[in-house]
């Protein structure tokens, strides 16, 4: 099975900041990634696909890179809206797996 | 708009089965796609369950393959989620979701009902 493995666990930054998290897959995954938010009590929501494609109604502010085992999703310039938990997933392969997930909160 | 709605009990005993149905609207399940599950224990990460295609075929996370039966119902467009045995571990937040695929092989999730919260006690 592939472990995805996230960092850091909770970031803390500030509006405005340029944030960047990373997800590390056990195994290579070509470009099989996918990035999701959550807010409290609310479901995932997809921001991107494929490691760098934007989900359509997405904010260009987001933006994901990295192929084969590292990958990282970059928000440009925090909004108020951001703060939130963010997942990586991989469907490279079965069983699809998602990564322990990333709390960014306001500093 | 594609929109998915969990309905189903929010308190199941300890070693009954869990049973939790996914009402689609606004795209027709038999047309395409996987349909899936995934949950999350409170205060913890997604884990995914299982899909299934809408032709047939399916996926379960191997630990859960023994417990887990996913379902397709054309007629109603919704699917379903029964997970036998259940225990407490097994208490958490159900989500279904629309699972693109690329030339038949899932991708990611690109809906997502609301979940629904059951508890195992």
């Amino acid at each position: 099975d592939i472990q995805m493995t996230q960092s850091p666990s909770t970031l803390s930054a500030s509006v405005g900041d340029r944030v960047t998290i990373t997800c590390r897959a056990s195994q290579r995954i070509d470009s099989w990634l996918a990035w999701y938010q959550q807010k409290p009590g609310k479901a995932p929501k997809p921001l991107m696909y494929k490691a760098s494609n934007l989900k359509s109604g997405v904010p260009s502010r987001f933006s994901g890179s990295g192929s084969g085992t590292e990958f990282t999703l970059t928000i440009s310039s925090l909004q108020p809206d951001d703060f939130a938990t963010y997942y990586c997933q991989q469907y490279n392969s079965y069983p699809y797996s998602f990564g322990q997930g990333t709390k960014l909160d306001i500093k | 708009q594609v929109q998915l709605q969990e309905s189903g009990p929010g308190l199941v005993k300890p070693s009954e089965t869990l049973s939790l149905t996914c009402g689609v609207s606004g795209y027709s399940i038999s047309s395409g796609y996987y349909w899936g599950w995934i949950r999350q224990p409170p205060g913890k990460g997604l884990e995914w369950i299982g899909s299934m295609y809408h032709s047939g075929g399916s996926y379960y996370k191997p630990s859960l393959k023994s417990r887990v039966t996913i379902s397709l119902d054309m007629s109603k467009n919704q699917f379903s989620l029964r997970l036998s045995s259940v225990t407490a571990t097994d208490t958490a937040v159900y989500y279904c979701a629309r699972q693109d695929d690329i030339a038949g092989a899932p991708t990611y999730f690109d809906y997502w009902g609301q979940g629904t919260l059951v508890i195992v006690s």
